[in-house]
C-alpha cells in the first residue's frame, strides 16, 4: 500500500482539463513544498513533469500545472491531447529520514 | 547526451545477493545525488535508496533497510546497489536515477534522468 493516496484512475475529452489529487500527511506533502509528479507511459521510464509543488522543467508544456493545499497536492492538465494518456505518480520529500515516497499512480484515460 | 545505464540484473533464488551498477555519462557525475527506484511488474513506482553526491546523505525503504546498501564511485562515474537476502517481493525493474538538483547536501525527490532499467527476478 503506497505512502501516499491518489485515484486509481481518471479520464477526460480532448480539450478539457482534469485533475489528479495526492493524498499525503503532514510528514510528507503537507511538512514540504517539495511535490513532484511523474508521467509514465507503457514500457518507458517515468518522466518529471512538476517539481517543488508547482515548478516545471524545461521542456513541458505549460498545460501542466501542480499545486497544493494542506496534506493535498494536485495536477491538473489542461487541453488534454491524446500523448497525456499515461500514468501519472505524485511523489513527495517525507524528511532525512524516509527521504521520498509515491503515490499508488493514476491510469489517465483520454477518450 | 546525458545518459545511465543499469546492469546486473537477473533471476536469483530467495536469500541470495545480487549487485546492481549504473554507469552514468553526459554530466558531471559528482554534482548530482542519485536514486534507486524500482516498479514490480504491473505496479507502481516504489523508492529504494538515495546517496547525496558527497555521500554524506543516505536513505533507504524500510523494506530494503538492513538488507540492501547504496554506494558510488565518483571517479568511476558509476552508482551501485548491493542487494542481499533476497525476497520474492524484491522483484522488480530497478531504475538509476539522476537527482536535478546541482550540488545539493541532501537527495530531493525531483529526478530528471532515468535510466531504462535491469530486472531482479527472485525466485527457487
Amino acid at each position: 500500500q503506497s505512502v501516499l493516496t491518489q485515484p486509481r484512475s481518471v479520464s477526460g475529452s480532448p480539450g478539457q482539463s482534469v485533475t489528479i489529487s495526492c493524498t499525503g500527511t503532514s510528514s510528507d506533502v503537507g511538512g514540504y513544498n517539495f511535490v513532484s509528479w511523474y508521467q509514465q507511459h507503457p514500457g518507458k521510464a517515468p518522466k518529471l513533469m512538476i517539481y517543488d509543488v508547482s515548478k516545471r522543467p524545461s521542456g513541458v508544456p505549460d498545460r501542466f500545472s501542480g499545486s497544493k493545499s494542506g496534506n493535498t497536492a494536485s495536477l491538473t492538465i489542461s487541453g488534454l491531447q491524446a500523448e497525456d494518456e499515461a500514468d501519472y505518480y505524485c511523489c513527495s520529500y517525507a524528511g532525512s529520514y524516509t527521504f521520498v515516497v509515491f503515490g499508488g499512480g493514476t491510469k489517465l484515460t483520454v477518450l | 547526451e546525458v545518459q545511465l545505464v543499469e546492469s546486473g540484473g537477473g533471476l536469483v533464488q530467495p536469500g541470495r545477493s545480487l549487485r546492481l551498477s549504473c554507469a552514468a555519462s553526459g554530466f558531471t557525475f559528482d554534482d548530482y545525488a542519485m536514486h534507486w527506484v524500482r516498479q514490480a511488474p504491473g505496479k507502481g513506482l516504489e523508492w529504494v535508496s538515495s546517496i547525496s553526491w558527497s555521500r554524506g546523505s543516505i536513505g533507504y525503504a524500510d523494506y530494503v533497510k538492513g538488507r540492501f546498501t547504496i554506494s558510488r564511485d565518483n571517479a568511476k562515474n558509476s552508482l551501485y546497489l548491493q542487494m542481499n537476502s533476497l525476497r520474492a517481493e524484491d522483484t522488480a525493474l530497478y531504475y538509476c536515477a539522476k537527482d536535478l538538483l546541482q550540488g545539493g547536501t541532501h537527495p530531493t525527490n525531483a529526478v530528471d534522468i532515468w535510466g531504462q532499467g535491469t530486472m531482479v527476478t527472485v525466485s527457487s
